[in-house]
């Protein structure tokens, strides 16, 4: 069964500093992919980043990227010079992609609240 | 694109009455996802549709629950008889297409509480 662990209930980070929230996950699957999502107060939750177990190179997109260290089973997002609008909810989720498998096992969040 | 809409965003209700919940996933998306989050915990799965075949549901899905999607495009959730472990935020997904990397946009939920 699919299981993903987020250790750090809060974070308090002071603005432009970088962050790291962790991640670890267990699957039994070869082929599997990690998504981070932002959920603001609003409660939309919004994707930010994504990597597929066969990505050799970790994923990026802007400020986010995905510290993927596949032998120790962690997925760790870094989030480069904070921002204000950062304080959110974060969620790592996984899909273990097999066919007829469409949902996202999503961890227990950490909270972050950037310090201006 | 107006993003995935869902309506109402807060519901109260008593103990044993039925409620419906309105999703509309951005158009021409054809997968749309229902999941449940309760305080202090991440999204949990409850149904998916491809068009208007629902083809996945969560253990989580008792039978006062039942969700239908009967055009393909907006999706209704129903909860009969609701308990007031019902209590949760319901969120709505969409996405385009199915693979790798699969993308989903998550709505800004419906908030159930039941008194």
């Amino acid at each position: 069964a699919q299981k993903i662990t987020q250790t750090q209930p809060g974070m308090f980070v002071q603005e432009k500093e970088a962050v790291t929230l962790d991640c670890t996950y267990d699957t039994s699957d070869q082929s599997y992919g990690l998504f981070w999502y932002k959920q603001p107060s609003s409660g939309e939750m919004i994707f930010l980043i994504y990597q597929g177990s066969y990505d050799e190179q970790n994923a990026t997109e802007g400020r986010y990227s995905l510290n993927f260290q596949k032998a120790r089973k962690s997925a760790n997002l870094v989030i480069s010079a904070s921002q204000l609008g950062d304080s959110a909810m974060y969620f790592c989720a996984m899909r273990e992609e097999d066919f007829g498998n469409e949902k996202l096992t999503f961890g227990t969040g950490t909270r972050l609240t950037i310090i201006p | 694109d107006t993003g995935v809409s869902q309506d109402p965003r807060h519901k109260i209700t008593k103990r044993g009455q039925n409620v419906t919940f309105r999703c509309d996933p951005i158009s021409e998306h054809n997968r749309l996802y229902w999941y449940r989050q309760t305080l202090g915990q991440g999204p949990e799965f409850l149904t998916y549709f491809q068009n208007e075949a629902q083809l996945e549901k969560s253990r989580l899905l008792s039978d006062r629950f039942s969700a239908e999607r009967p055009k393909g495009s907006f999706s209704t959730l129903e909860i009969q008889r609701t308990e007031q472990g019902d209590s949760a935020m319901y969120l709505c997904a969409s996405s385009p297409w199915a693979g790798e990397g699969e993308k989903l946009f998550f709505g800004s939920g419906t908030q159930l509480s039941v008194l």
